[in-house]
């Protein structure tokens, strides 16, 4: 069965410090990997995706994942982080050809002004 | 494009009493997954189904929890009888039928059991 780790619960950073969250799954197989967002008192929404290809994803608002296959990872990342990006993280991977998608348990994000 | 759309947005009730919430998926995806999510158990997977027929049901906590996707586009969650631990909110998803789809959500039911 795949699973999800976020290592990190809770992180708090300054404006304008750089962000890394970790993400790391174990399933042997093609995966999909997923970065979704959840806002204050809002649904989720999705960051960034990998399917195959570049392993160097972009995604909405300057995030950028890498997935790195032999590290089983695929961490989060920001240069600059805004007091804007204060949520919750949630990183997600499902099998390829399965929709069955396995969420971490999240990662809240506080930015400081 | 309408979302996935979820009502009630609120639910305040007393234990004991029955509870359905309710959700519509975004039209032409094929796959629908109820969410539970709560501060000490962060967001579970509830049951999904693909196709109106449910696939995984493995999440539903107990008895008391049922779900049925009569067609493509709504599905109902029902508790009964509700219990204060059922307290959360509840999130709906789909997603379509090509490969390699993200999961679309609602903006979720926050439902409170007194």
């Amino acid at each position: 069965a795949q699973s999800v780790s976020q290592h990190n619960h809770h992180v708090i950073l300054s404006e304008a410090a750089s962000l890394e969250l970790g993400c790391n799954y174990s399933y042997g197989g093609t995966v999909n990997l997923f970065w979704y967002v959840q806002y204050p008192g809002q649904h989720l929404q999705l960051l960034l995706k990998y399917f195959s290809g570049d392993p160097l994803v972009k995604g909405i608002k300057g995030f950028e994942a890498e997935f790195i296959k032999s590290k089983f990872s695929f961490n989060l990342r920001k240069p600059s982080v805004q007091w804007s990006d204060t949520a919750e993280y949630f990183c997600a991977v499902n099998s390829g050809g399965y929709q069955k998608v396995t969420f971490g348990t999240g990662t809240k994000l506080q930015v400081i002004p | 494009d309408a979302g996935v759309i979820q009502s009630p947005r609120h639910e305040v009730t007393e234990m004991g009493q029955e509870v359905t919430l309710r959700c519509k998926p975004i039209s032409g995806h094929n796959s629908l997954f109820w969410y539970r999510q709560t501060m000490m158990r962060g967001l579970e997977l509830l049951i999904y189904f693909n196709n109106n027929v449910p696939i995984d049901d493995s999440g539903m906590p107990e008895d008391r929890f049922s779900a049925k996707m009569p067609n493509a586009s709504f599905s109902t969650l029902k508790i009964q009888p509700s219990e204060p631990r059922d307290s959360a909110v509840y999130f709906c998803a789909s997603t379509g039928a090509k490969p390699n789809q993200p999961q679309h959500f609602g903006d979720g039911t926050r439902l409170s059991i007194l």
